[in-house]
């Protein structure tokens, strides 16, 4: 099946800096999420991108397909970013595999 | 407000205990999942329902035990579960099968003793 790697697996930054999170992928995808689980365990979609770059306020996200890994943005990062981010695709297996994640700590 | 609810957020159970895992998707979704997050471990895919039919059994346990009355409920019948089986359980839905976002509940922590 599909391999998804996440790096890094552990990020501590101070408020206010800007931070990249990648995700590779083994295989071509039809689905590509990126989550946030807040300390409570609930995951927050942050954006559906099979492909090409998408903004959302201080976050966006880039995936290149061809080249099979994605991208995440975060800019002026905040206390509240904290937390894990996941990223997770789908070869058309109708399966959503998750990786490892990456563990974003936003000190004050 | 998520469009998908998940009941009892926290759950303990001993061996022997007969429990059920409840989810519920306002979103007019008609695939609904059920994943285990244990520690330090990343999501693992359990079963998968579209149209109220099982379509993903990912070799789990008889212990657990899917039900899906209709598109937008979706339950787990727990029973002589082990320890090892205490994790996060989180309900998701999405248009269909392989199609779209996929939406998570909040999750039901369960602890086994």
């Amino acid at each position: 099946g599909i391999q998804v790697e996440q790096s890094p697996p552990d990020l501590i930054l101070q408020e206010g800096a800007n931070s990249t999170l990648r995700c590779n992928f083994s295989d071509s995808v039809n689905n590509l999420q990126w989550f946030h689980q807040n300390p409570w365990g609930q995951l927050i979609n942050l954006f559906y991108i099979p492909s090409g770059t998408k903004q959302n306020g201080r976050l966006s996200a880039t995936t290149v397909a061809t080249e099979r890994y994605s991208l995440l943005y975060i800019s002026s990062s905040q206390t509240t970013d904290s937390g894990v981010y996941f990223c997770a695709v789908d070869s058309n297996t109708g399966k959503l595999i998750f990786g490892q994640g990456t563990t974003l700590q936003v000190k004050p | 407000e998520t469009g998908v609810t998940q009941t009892p957020r926290h759950l303990v159970m001993g061996m022997t205990n007969k429990k059920s895992l409840k989810c519920e998707q306002h979103l007019g979704h008609n695939a609904m999942y059920w994943y285990k997050q244990s520690a330090k471990k990343p999501l693992e895919l359990m079963f998968v329902y579209n149209f109220k039919e099982q379509t993903e059994n990912n070799s789990v346990p008889s212990r657990f035990s899917p039900e899906c009355p209709n598109s937008s409920h979706l339950f787990l019948h727990l029973h002589t579960l082990q320890p090892e089986d205490s994790a996060l359980y989180l309900c998701a839905s999405s248009q269909h099968r392989g199609a779209g976002e996929l939406f998570f509940g909040e999750g039901s922590r369960l602890t086994v003793l």
